[in-house]
């Protein structure tokens, strides 16, 4: 299994506090993504990152942000949490070197989070 | 453009039985594909992929799909189903950007739950 975990692994908090996700990598891989997934919605990408303090949006990256300071660790944070961002987060990394080759992604555990 | 369909959320199969769960995919889509497996309260684990180099693809635990370009599919089969195949599955396919920079992001269909009556 690749080297991945999330921290915390569940966690409940208030609307309106600030959280932050952090997924660490032992792994060196260059690419790292944050998802969430909801039923019925799959598994979308909120963020992700192509290199140290190389970060971009994706499909739904409002209310979140994301910072990478060195390889191994990615945070996801949420300025100021709502119910709407109650999910389940997971963490990807990928070892994609060029556009012509295939790139599967590997997990983490996952992190639940329940905003009240 | 959705450039992943899975047909079926919910798929039941008992016990012994074929397990067959449906991929379609865009024609724009690059030519590599992936079914991914989630058991409960897991990640997602790679069961198979599709890299061009043979079109009928075997996997872990006794899966495999085969990619039919003519049908853009990539269905996922399995001959016998076993309980402890019961699991959430999900096909996915690289994400295509002018230029080849996609930075390996993958698409990903809504998911199949798949349910094994005994």
């Amino acid at each position: 299994d690749a080297g991945i975990t999330q921290s915390p692994r569940h966690k409940v908090t208030e609307t309106g506090t600030p959280v932050t996700l952090r997924c660490h990598q032992t792994e060196n891989h260059r690419y790292m993504y944050w998802y969430r997934q909801d039923p019925g919605h799959g598994l979308r990408l909120i963020h992700y990152s192509y290199g140290v303090k190389d970060t971009d949006k994706g499909e739904v990256s409002d209310g979140y942000s994301v910072s990478r300071s060195k390889t191994e660790d990615f945070l996801l944070t949420l300025e100021s949490a709502t119910s709407s961002q109650t999910s389940v987060y997971f963490c990807a990394i990928s070892g994609w070197r060029r556009p012509s080759s295939y790139n599967e992604q590997f997990f983490g555990p996952g992190t639940r989070l329940t905003v009240l | 453009a959705q450039s992943v369909t899975q047909l079926g959320s919910h798929v039941s199969v008992s016990e012994g039985a074929l397990v067959l769960l449906r991929c379609n995919y865009s024609s724009s889509v690059p030519p590599y594909l992936f079914w991914y497996v989630q058991y409960p309260n897991q990640g997602l684990q790679l069961l198979l992929k599709y890299t061009s180099a043979a079109t009928l693809v075997k996997g872990i635990n006794g899966f495999e799909a085969e990619f039919k370009k003519s049908e853009t599919s990539f269905h996922l089969t399995k001959p016998s189903a076993h309980m402890s195949d019961a699991a959430e599955y999900f096909c996915a396919a690289p994400e295509r950007n002018a230029g080849g920079t996609s930075y390996g992001k993958l698409t990903f269909g809504q998911g199949t739950i798949l349910t094994v009556h005994p």
